[in-house]
């Protein structure tokens, strides 16, 4: 099946610093979801994207699919963007999502 | 919009005994999966419904786990009897559906389940 890889698996950072986190992924797909899990567990959704380049906030996600990576970059970080991000993908269709390990991300003051 | 809804958000429960987790899509989504979340790892795949249907089984552990979406829309995962390992936390996500050309699941808030 396919693979995915994030790195790097645990990162801290002072508040107000960018960073960008890599996922790999061995096959082509059609579905690429980058998650924030927050400490209670609950996945939110930070962007759909199996092509191209997406902003939100001081958030944005790049995936270049015939390379088979994308990044998310999170500028400004702040204390609240603590824990830990998984990059998910779908191979086709409505496929489940495969997910990485995750990066931990801890912002401190 | 009501997002994803799950039940109960935590339980506790000694081995052997039967455990049920429910879950409510988002309304209108015609896809819902069911994920196990151990620490410090990602979700990995129970089981997927097309409406009724289950299509993806693979990976549910069919001599204690069961589940069912009988009217397309809820649905209900079981364990029984529950053992040690079965602790874990319990995700239910849904997304549109085949033939609508958009994928992105959402996910509930999970049930975490420690078995003792």
């Amino acid at each position: 099946g396919i693979q995915v890889e994030q790195s790097p698996p645990d990162l801290i950072l002072q508040e107000g610093a960018n960073s960008t986190l890599r996922c790999n992924f061995s096959d082509s797909v059609n579905n690429l979801q980058w998650f924030h899990q927050n400490p209670w567990g609950q996945l939110i959704n930070l962007f759909y994207i199996p092509s191209g380049t997406k902003q939100n906030g001081r958030l944005s996600a790049t995936t270049v699919a015939t390379e088979r990576y994308s990044l998310l970059y999170i500028s400004s970080s702040q204390t609240t963007d603590s824990g830990v991000y998984f990059c998910a993908v779908g191979e086709s269709g409505n496929t489940p999502l495969v997910f990485g390990k995750g990066t931990r991300l801890s912002v401190i003051a | 919009e009501a997002g994803v809804v799950q039940s109960p958000r935590y339980k506790i429960i000694e081995k052997k005994q039967p455990m049920a987790f429910w879950c409510n899509p988002i309304s209108g989504h015609n896809t819902l999966y069911w994920y196990r979340q151990n620490l410090g790892q990602g979700p990995e795949l129970l089981i997927r419904y097309e409406n009724e249907e289950a299509v993806d089984d693979s990976q549910l552990p069919k001599d204690r786990f069961s589940a069912e979406r009988l009217k397309g829309v809820d649905s209900t995962l079981k364990i029984q009897p529950a053992e040690l390992g079965d602790s874990a936390v319990y995700l239910c996500a849904s997304s549109l559906g085949l033939g609508t050309g958009y994928y992105e699941q959402y996910f509930g808030p999970g049930t975490r389940l420690t078995v003792t």
